[in-house]
């Protein structure tokens, strides 16, 4: 069963404005990931950010996390045609020895030139 | 350092027949993931590896789905027999170690499509 929701499920801005994911999920987190994923291709891990956290940023990636709401934002800023992709959302929850990410359903991020 | 190698890329088969997936993960990387993926949805785990010993296939339907992993390196994922519902993209995935907050590093996929 899919443990994220994104949304919006898909979005498309024009190049040099901001771009704005959200996901939710439903049971108790070690940590939460965001990966993007090129069309026909496989995925690739962007930025991780653990439950006591509740901001993060890699370059032009800002991760938030609010474990009251259950619920992460991922924000690209000043976006570029080469961030068109599909986002994923991803979490970290089980015991020990079952710690396997699952994957939300994903943002299809458009981005116009 | 070389990715997670998977073959073949793509695959059209009928349905009722048989298919083999083969991954071969980043070296040093002690588990492998298999996650199935249909057009337009996120992963979904079929089967974790940590070593050759298996962790989770608790999504994996058992009664046509079978994966290995000799000596702890190597994984293969078969289908037997394959419906239409299998079409999907079969990603294979390894991380070092299992625990909390590592990075998975998936492959570029294998596309089944069942006619």
């Amino acid at each position: 069963s899919q443990q994220g929701e994104e949304d919006p499920q898909a979005l498309s801005i024009q190049e040099g404005e901001n771009a704005t994911m959200n996901c939710s999920y439903k049971t108790s987190i070690n940590n939460l990931q965001w990966y993007r994923q090129n069309s026909g291709r496989g995925l690739v891990h962007l930025i991780l950010i653990r439950s006591n956290e509740r901001e993060k940023h890699s370059g032009r990636l800002r991760v938030t996390l609010d474990t009251s709401k259950k619920s992460s934002s991922l924000l690209i800023t000043a976006s570029r045609a080469a961030d068109t992709a599909s986002y994923f959302c991803a979490t970290d929850g089980g015991r020990l020895g079952r710690r396997a990410l699952t994957f939300g359903s994903g943002t299809r991020l458009q981005v116009q030139p | 350092e070389a990715g997670v190698a998977q073959s073949p890329r793509y695959k059209i088969i009928e349905k009722r027949q048989s298919v083999a997936f083969w991954c071969n993960p980043i070296s040093g990387h002690a588990t492998l993931y298999w996650y199935q993926q249909i057009l337009g949805q996120g992963p979904k785990l079929l089967i974790q590896f940590q070593n050759n010993g298996v962790v989770d296939d608790s999504q994996l339907p058992k009664d046509r789905f079978s994966a290995e992993r000799l000596k702890g390196v190597d994984s293969t994922l078969k289908i037997q027999p394959a419906k239409l519902e299998d079409s999907a993209v079969y990603l294979c995935a390894s991380s070092q170690e299992v625990r909390s907050g590592n990075t998975i590093y998936f492959g570029e996929g294998s596309w089944l499509t069942v006619v």
